[in-house]
């Protein structure tokens, strides 16, 4: 059972323009959401992340908005640059952080 | 600030051989969570520790242990080793494993 599902496994988008990736969960106990980005044979990178308690948070290019009614999430890129392309995972946790379940990951491709 | 270290970042074992992974975590980060990465089964959370305690355990076999050390220094091991077994093992760290966890950059184990 799936608990967190990224269901596009592949996203490309033009440079400059808005990237947007989806993430659904099941799990109504989960409270803290957080965005990681990978590289092959990489140890993925935090981007940003997100309290139950809010819709919104922003950093920089980066936008994660948070549904918890439909039990869903999106991470917002804008601008697109070429350097975004990899695979993005979405995660969840229960208890804000140290147990983390992942998504299965969108490869991003931002064309030049 | 150093980042998360993981050693060996390669490794190959012969079925049915134990193997021990290393990995140092951020310095003042005391909760060290160990993942599993493979191409069917995505990000898996294997086991977290924190204070020299494990606090969660994911779905894995006994096979699968770990440990941690009073300088938050963490190490798991996999005995019997089983072909299934080769993957990336990540470990990701956090001051309480309240906040946003740091990933490693990984040691790729391959089992033949």
């Amino acid at each position: 059972d799936q608990q967190v599902k990224q269901n596009s496994p592949s996203l490309s988008v033009q440079e400059g323009r808005i990237s947007i990736l989806n993430c659904d969960y099941t799990n109504s106990m989960f409270d803290y959401f957080l965005w990681y980005k990978k590289y092959p044979a990489e140890g993925p990178t935090f981007l940003i992340s997100i309290s139950s308690i809010k819709d919104k948070n922003e950093d920089g290019r980066f936008t994660v908005f948070l549904n918890k009614s439909a039990k869903h999430l999106s991470l917002h890129i804008v601008p697109s640059q070429p350097g975004d392309s990899a695979v993005y995972f979405c995660a969840a946790s229960d208890n804000a952080g140290n147990m983390l379940t992942f998504g299965g990951g969108t490869r991003l491709m931002v064309k030049p | 600030k150093a980042g998360v270290t993981q050693t060996p970042r390669y490794l190959i074992k012969t079925r049915g051989q134990q193997v021990t992974l290393s990995c140092s975590p951020i310095s003042g980060h005391r909760s060290v969570s160990w993942y599993q990465q493979t191409p069917g089964q995505g990000l898996q959370f294997l086991f977290e520790y924190f204070s020299e305690t494990q606090r969660n355990k994911g779905n894995f076999p006994g096979r699968f242990s770990g440990r941690q050390f009073s300088n938050s220094r963490s190490e798991m091991n996999v005995s019997t080793l089983e072909l299934g077994d080769s993957a990336l093992y990540l470990c990701a760290s956090s001051f309480y494993g309240d906040t946003e966890a740091f990933f490693g950059q990984g040691t790729r184990l391959t089992v033949v």
